[in-house]
């Protein structure tokens, strides 16, 4: 199984909403990532967790809040969001944390309104 | 934050040709890598290359990489219309992954 799956496929909520985006990999990799990437730019790194551990959090506000509650799951919890945090958030895993291949999945499209 | 810099920011050509597209960094690396994008979708790794490398090749891809230039490039021979996707670079430095702001191609059939 070479396959990141995220869950849901789209997302629409309001400004006071709390939601949950959900990534799941069987590859055994011990890294994982939430990107955030808007139209027409290139993903941006918000989280890596490595070895279910938080490795890095790219300075990201606090209504964005990860969760690796084992070593083939990664949650994006969601609250409170703006606008401007409408985006396509996709999740990579990769064998270890060490720059080598990172295998993404289709992506969470998120609409804030 | 981004890292590379990609050259055409688009590029539009017709099918059977080939097409090449530029990544320059800044900061020095361990490696570099090609990712694909079909719109709106999750990236899908196309090769790496290491800093002590200098070509590679995957099938109708060939990377190059200067690291005295700080550059690489991108060429996808005999280009198919189903190559028409977004193609970003992307470097590592001590696990720290940059992505470029990527080469949007089209492949006219």
């Amino acid at each position: 199984d070479t396959e990141v799956t995220q869950t849901p496929k789209h997302l629409v909520m309001g400004m006071t909403n709390k939601k949950s985006l959900k990534c799941e990999q069987h590859m055994g990799h011990r890294a994982m990532y939430w990107y955030k990437q808007k139209a027409k730019k290139p993903p941006e790194l918000m989280f890596v967790y490595s070895y279910e551990k938080l490795s890095i959090n790219e300075s990201v506000p606090s209504r964005f809040s990860p969760e690796c509650p084992n070593s083939s799951l990664l949650n994006l919890h969601l609250h409170a969001l703006q606008p401007e945090d409408s985006a396509l958030y996709l999740c990579a895993s990769s064998q270890d944390f060490d720059g080598e291949t990172q295998y993404f999945g289709p992506g969470t499209r998120l609409l804030v309104l | 934050s981004q890292q590379g810099e990609e050259d055409p920011q688009a590029l539009s050509i017709q099918e059977g040709e080939n097409a090449t597209m530029n990544c320059s960094y800044k900061t020095s690396i361990n490696n570099l890598q090609w990712y694909r994008q079909n719109s709106g979708r999750g990236l899908v790794h196309l090769i790496l290359i290491r800093s002590n490398e200098r070509e590679k090749h995957s099938g109708r891809l060939r990377v190059t990489l200067d690291t005295s230039k700080k550059s690489s490039s991108l060429l996808i021979t005999a280009s198919r219309a189903a190559d028409t996707a977004s193609y970003f670079c992307a470097t590592d430095n001590n696990n720290d992954m940059r992505f470029g702001a990527g080469t949007r191609l089209t492949v006219k059939p």
